[in-house]
């Protein structure tokens, strides 16, 4: 099992343009999950997922937006990047209480 | 204030215990967790304690929880250098579905 997966590992964006990022999870979990994290802050919920089909807000969603298509999949989307949203972005997913988490995409924007 | 607050440093000797306090004010946490970032890595959970236990013990590591004061720690018997990473406090909203709130999490240092 590969656990939960993001791609990409690092994108540099500038200002502007837009970009998705992608979770996968091979643990037939329902819930999936985005977070931020930014430096000397612990993660911060964007969005997420309580099924297929399904998306709902977390913490901090403004400038985000999200998709559940397919059970196993969860993307996050930027469509006009601002240099506010440079951070690292992580994906989790669970069962019931426990959340696993990917490994993070180091997004930057210019 | 903070919803989950931990001190941001801690340094122990290796060998010594380590001990990481976080105090939390939301009353209706289900289960509160203790997860582990290495540098550029993911976070990795270590351990958590359902909201009616008062202390959990695994191995070198062992939760207590006091409900009343709303104050977890997490402590590390015989750190090593291991250890060396950030421990993050969190805590579900009792919901189960709907996410976790993390504190801004403690640095371990090991001190040789």
């Amino acid at each position: 099992n590969a656990g939960v997966t993001q791609t990409p590992k690092f994108r540099v964006l500038k200002t502007g343009q837009s970009m998705t990022l992608l979770c996968a999870q091979d643990m037939n979990h329902e819930y999936m999950y985005w977070y931020r994290q930014d430096p000397g802050m612990g993660l911060r919920l964007i969005h997420y997922s309580v099924g297929e089909g399904t998306t709902a807000k977390g913490e901090v969603p403004d400038g985000y937006n999200v998709s559940r298509l397919k059970k196993q999949n969860f993307l996050l989307g930027l469509e006009s990047a601002a240099p506010s949203q440079t951070s690292v972005y992580f994906c989790a997913s669970s069962y019931y209480n426990e959340q696993f988490f990917g490994p993070g995409t180091r997004l930057t924007v210019l | 204030g903070e919803d989950v607050e931990q001190s941001l440093f801690l340094s122990v000797r290796e060998g010594d215990s380590s001990v990481i306090n976080c105090t939390y004010t939301d009353s209706s946490s289900t289960y509160l967790y203790w997860y582990k970032q290495e540098p550029g890595a993911g976070l990795q959970l270590l351990t958590y304690i359902f909201s009616n236990m008062d202390m959990k013990q695994d191995q070198r590591l062992t939760v207590l929880l006091n409900k009343k004061d709303k104050h977890l720690s997490l402590r590390i018997a015989d750190t090593q250098t291991g250890d060396s990473a950030i421990y993050f406090c969190a805590h579900d909203s009792g919901g189960g579905a709907d996410g976790l709130t993390f504190g801004k999490g403690t640095h371990l240092i090991i001190q040789p």
